[in-house]
């Protein structure tokens, strides 16, 4: 099984600045690596595929980088809206074995 | 607009069996381009992936789950199913459907989801 660890497990940013989230895989992933968001309620949603793809819809705010077992989804100007755990999964496994990271919640400042 | 709704029992008794449906509006369940997937989460916890299956009946699932889950689709319905058996606290967990990218040498994200369907195990 490939463990994502998620890093910091809580960060606290204050509007209008940039947020920095780390997800490490316990094994090469390639590319094969996407970023959810979700806030209170609801269901999570796609941010970034293929580590650095904006899914349709995401504001140019949200950037995602990395290969192999480092990745970082990057938030440049931080918006109170933007307050969610954010998680990370990778799907590089055949058969599928797709695994999620523990989450880091956003907090605004 | 694609759209996934769970449904089924949201209150199952320890030992039994939670059954849950995905019916899929919007788009068909029988394209190639997609496979079709549940997540579970329990309160207050991250996401664990549970199954996975394609239209034409191939089924994946969660190791540490395999031997209690059973995916299953009915593309004349444009629904895919999930049980779970032997059920124990443990299980409680809100049961969300998605749509899942298909690759041929890899798996795929999770890009659709349904609101999620709360399930407790309890007596």
């Amino acid at each position: 099984e490939i463990v994502m660890t998620q890093s910091p497990a809580t960060l606290s940013v204050s509007p209008g600045e940039r947020a920095i989230l780390s997800c490490r895989a316990s094994q090469s992933v390639s590319s094969n690596l996407a970023w959810y968001q979700q806030k209170p309620g609801q269901a999570p949603r796609l941010l970034i595929y293929g580590a650095s793809t904006r899914a349709t819809g995401i504001p140019a705010r949200f950037s995602g980088s990395g290969s192999g077992t480092e990745f970082t989804l990057t938030i440049s100007s931080l918006q109170s809206e933007d307050l969610a755990v954010y998680y990370c999964l990778q799907y590089n496994n055949w058969p599928p074995w797709d695994t999620f990271g523990q989450g880091t919640k956003l907090e605004i400042k | 607009q694609l759209q996934l709704q769970e449904s089924g029992p949201g209150l199952v008794k320890p030992s039994e069996t939670l059954s849950l449906t995905c019916t899929v509006s919007g788009g068909s369940i029988s394209s190639s381009s997609y496979y079709w997937g549940w997540i579970r989460q329990p309160p207050g916890k991250g996401l664990e992936w549970i199954a996975t299956i394609y239209y034409a009946g191939n089924t994946y699932y969660n190791p540490s789950l395999k031997s209690r889950v059973t995916i299953s689709v009915d593309t004349s319905k444009n629904q895919f199913s999930l049980v779970l058996s032997s059920v124990t606290a443990a299980d409680t967990a809100v049961y969300s459907c998605a749509r899942q990218m298909y690759y041929s040498d890899t798996s795929g994200y999770f890009d659709y989801w349904g609101q999620g369907a709360l399930v407790t195990v309890s007596s």
